[in-house]
């Protein structure tokens, strides 16, 4: 599986959007990019996944440049309750999530 | 409906005693994993299933055992506590096609 690099913290100011950078530079064409927060330990909880093309849904926007060697979550609104370690996962697309790969993740803090 | 239950959620284990970590959950998926993760560190995979009675070794299974004779559980043994056993784990579940599913945790501590 591909490995990926993240800034270990980020801060953002309440009510602006977090834009969170991931680079998989060796990411194959058959892997999928996803994007997992784990909020003061409790367990991990899903956010967002995509192939080549932007994805958006209730919680987050995804966009995957062009040439797929870095990626960029965005919550468009952070509130103090994003406040959260951030992990970017590359995973085979033809597995299910049974072997995910985390790295150490990007810490990212909400401020008031 | 529950998700993925894990228990206990603490535990205080001696060194050299075994346990057996629950973890079960109730929407019929068939990939569970277990996950181990140290202060200020990701998640590792322990060991990881595809099915009622398959599983598979992850990055980090010496000192554990698992089986899973049902879809909905897959339960982790420690043979023989030992203080680097001393984290939090996680279980999850999933399917093709679907994202993972994580338990709350169990804490334990090996002393």
């Amino acid at each position: 599986d591909a490995k990926t690099t993240q800034p270990p913290s980020m801060d953002c100011a309440e009510g602006r959007a977090a834009n969170l950078p991931c680079n998989h530079s060796t990411i194959s064409g058959n892997e999928y990019v996803y994007w997992y927060r784990q909020i003061h330990s409790q367990g991990p909880q899903y956010i967002i996944h995509g192939l080549k093309n932007n994805e958006t849904n209730e919680m987050a926007s995804l966009i995957i440049t062009e040439d797929r060697k870095s990626s960029t979550l965005i919550l468009p609104h952070a509130t103090l309750r994003d406040t959260a370690v951030y992990y970017c996962i590359v995973n085979l697309a033809y597995f299910g999530n049974e072997k995910l790969t985390f790295g150490t993740g990007t810490r990212l803090t909400i401020i008031p | 409906n529950a998700g993925v239950t894990q228990t206990p959620k603490f535990q205080v284990l001696k060194t050299g005693q075994s346990m057996t970590l629950q973890c079960a959950q109730d929407m019929n998926h068939e990939y569970m994993s277990w996950y181990r993760q140290d202060p200020g560190m990701g998640l590792r995979l322990i060991h990881y299933s595809v099915g009622a009675g398959i599983t598979d070794q992850g990055e980090v299974p010496n000192g554990y055992n698992v089986s899973r004779s049902t879809t909905e559980d897959f339960p982790l043994r420690l043979l023989s506590a030992a203080p680097s056993q001393t984290s939090v784990y996680f279980c999850a579940s999933s399917a093709y096609g679907v994202e993972a599913f994580f338990g709350q945790g169990t804490r334990l501590t090996v002393v």
